[in-house]
């Protein structure tokens, strides 16, 4: 089993639209968690951490459910420029631990 | 500032060659790392260094060598090329210190093809 797992996708969706990611994680002593966005052929940089109380960034909102191991991103409203691969990175003692990436298509 | 650099940006080599990828940072990041991406695998981790002298394993550090001479460059090394090694190579750097010092900043890579 994969220590991060998410859903590959691809999810193409219409502008406008909202738009859920979800990943789980093996490793229950997972001390830190976060959210990178990659575009296509460039490097992954950084969306935003994940706290446990959940947070929100403008369009972005990052959930953490570490009963679950289970943590979750969404994107409302959706631009043609949010179109990426969504990568869900967990840490512990300081090294990440990065998820496939669920790749998003938003289209006009 | 020009953040983490990383030589040369594509490379071809034939099976058995050797290379250095060399990566660069000015923010003054005590950790860097060298990271392998795979269609369907993520970002799996080579090796990394916790400082200037020091480095240590990753995930999947067989056929590579590192090395951190000077706190600013991490040089990740191929000794023997084998067509299992082509792939895209990022190097990362971050503070090193507290918990959002995890953040890591990424290079912009280095396609590697070994035929």
């Amino acid at each position: 089993r994969k220590e991060v797992e998410q859903d590959p996708g691809p999810f193409n969706v219409p502008e406008g639209a909202t738009v859920a990611f979800n990943c789980t994680y093996s490793n229950s002593a997972s001390q830190s968690f976060f959210w990178y966005r990659q575009d296509c052929r460039k490097e992954p940089k950084l969306l935003m951490s994940v706290y446990s109380s959940g947070n929100e960034d403008g369009r972005f909102t990052a959930q953490l459910n570490r009963a679950s191991q289970y943590i979750s991103l969404l994107i409302r409203d959706s631009k043609l420029s949010d179109s990426a691969t969504y990568l869900c990175v967990v840490s512990n003692t300081g090294k990440l631990i990065f998820g496939q990436g669920t790749t998003l298509q938003v289209k006009p | 500032n020009a953040g983490v650099t990383q030589t040369p940006k594509f490379r071809v080599l034939k099976t058995g060659q050797s290379m250095t990828l060399l990566c660069a940072q000015d923010m003054n990041h005590e950790y860097m790392y060298w990271y392998r991406q795979d269609p369907g695998m993520g970002l799996r981790l080579i090796h990394y260094s916790v400082g200037e002298g020091t480095t240590a394993k990753g995930e999947v550090p067989d056929g590579y060598n590192v090395s951190r001479l000077k706190k600013q460059n991490f040089l990740l090394g191929l000794e023997s090329a084998a067509p299992s090694q082509t792939s895209v190579y990022f190097c990362a750097s971050s503070t090193g210190t507290g918990v959002f010092s995890e953040t890591q900043y990424f290079g912009p890579g280095t396609r590697l093809l070994v035929l």
